[in-house]
This record gives C-alpha cells, structure tokens and sequence, in this order.
C-alpha cells in the first residue's frame, strides 16, 4: 500500500501531557498537509511543507504546536501541554503540487482527558 | 467568512433514488480548483474530482456526475441510483492558486441511503 499512512491511529492522553503523531506521506509527494477534523466540521488547514520547509501556517495552530518534516520525508505533529480542546481528529495528506489533489491519511484520533 | 458552504447538513434518500449535494464557493482568485471527497463510517477522505476553474464541462464518472456552473458559483454533484455503500459525508473544497495553499473544505453533507 502506497498511501498516506499515520500513527498512532488512537491516542488517549491527559491534560498537560505532550503527544507526538507521525506521517508518511506518498513517497513521490512533495507537499505535506496537516488538518485538524472535528465532530461535524471539514477539515481545518494547520500547516504545511513543501520538502522540509514549513511555509505556512494557520492562526490555528498555537505556540503548543509545532512540526517538523526532517529530510522532506516524513513529518511530525506535537502538541505540548495538551488541553481539552486539542481532542480532534488530525488528518495528514500529501499532494504532488498546489494544483493537485491531496490525499488523505487515516488519521490519528487524539483525546484528551 | 465562508468560502465554501455546503447548505445541506443531512439528506436520507431511499436506495435507487437520486441525489444531489449542493456546494457554493467564494473567491477572488480567476484560477481556483474545486474538489469533493467522500468520508465513509471508517473515517477516511477519500478523493472524488477535481475541477479547474477554466473547465466548465460537467463531468460523468459512473454513477456520479458533476455540474460546474462559474455563474452560480456552484459545483454541484449528483448521484444516481443511490446505494447504501453511498452512505458517508461528503465534502467540497476549494484550491486558489494565487492566495495560499490550503484546501478550504464546507462542513460537509450526510448522506444516508435507505435500505
């Protein structure tokens, strides 16, 4: 399978805690997209890379968050000090140029107590 | 304000009845493209279509047809004889080439097909 692929799929965390989620993108893929898909919303744009660099970023996206896509390849998601609110869906997808279709991972399901 | 509004919240169709989900988008940009993804129970967006701006054709994929209308603003899609594995939400969003990369999604439409 050469897909958009995401880990962990399920992530139960405390408040205050810090995660991290993982994404691969389309090995061919330069573009890499992060969304964060709550109950009843599309998706809302967090970030994203063209290779390694981070060229844009959302007002969405707090001082908790940052990632990363060391080397272009794959990419990572932290939220530091996790709160309530953060609980969400975090969808990662990939894109071969700003013209195209992205496609989209599983998602990682993120909860927070 | 919202640049891509899905009006229909929910819709329940009786199997084989036809169905069309509306999408009306907001831009300034004259190249845009327009998308829709389906997201079934198991939660993954799965790619439909993809429309420019500058291709007014409607578009016929089996079951599913699309009607780009730029007068309306509207990308409309349709489909026909409904089946029960069309159940899921569906999603329009919207590319502008000249003011940013990110995908602007609605919130989305609710298609449950009846057995």
């Amino acid at each position: 399978d050469t897909g958009v692929s995401q880990d962990p799929r399920h992530k139960i965390t405390k408040r205050g805690q810090n995660v991290t989620f993982r994404c691969d993108p389309i090995s061919e893929h330069n573009r890499l997209y992060w969304y964060r898909q709550t109950l009843g919303q599309g998706p809302e744009f967090l970030t994203y890379f063209q290779n390694e660099a981070q060229l844009e970023k959302s007002r969405l996206l707090s001082d908790r968050f940052s990632a990363e896509r060391p080397k272009g390849s794959f990419s990572t998601l932290e939220i530091q000090r996790t709160e309530q609110g953060d609980s969400a869906m975090y969808l990662c997808a990939s894109s071969r140029d700003r013209t195209y279709e992205q496609y989209f991972g599983p998602g990682t399901r993120l909860t927070v107590t | 304000a919202q640049k891509v509004t899905q009006a229909q919240t929910e819709i329940s169709v009786v199997e084989k009845e036809d169905v069309t989900l509306d999408c009306v988008y907001e831009t300034r940009d004259t190249t845009y493209y327009l998308f829709w993804y389906k997201q079934p129970p198991s939660g993954e967006l799965v790619f439909l279509i993809r429309r420019n701006s500058f291709d007014e054709q409607n578009e016929i994929s089996g079951r599913y047809s699309w009607n780009f209308q730029k007068s309306t603003s509207s990308f409309n899609f349709t489909i026909t004889a409904s089946q029960v594995v069309d159940s899921a939400v569906y999603f329009c969003a919207l590319s502008e080439v000249n003011t940013g990369n990110q995908f602007y999604f609605g919130t989305g439409t609710s298609l449950t097909v009846i057995p």
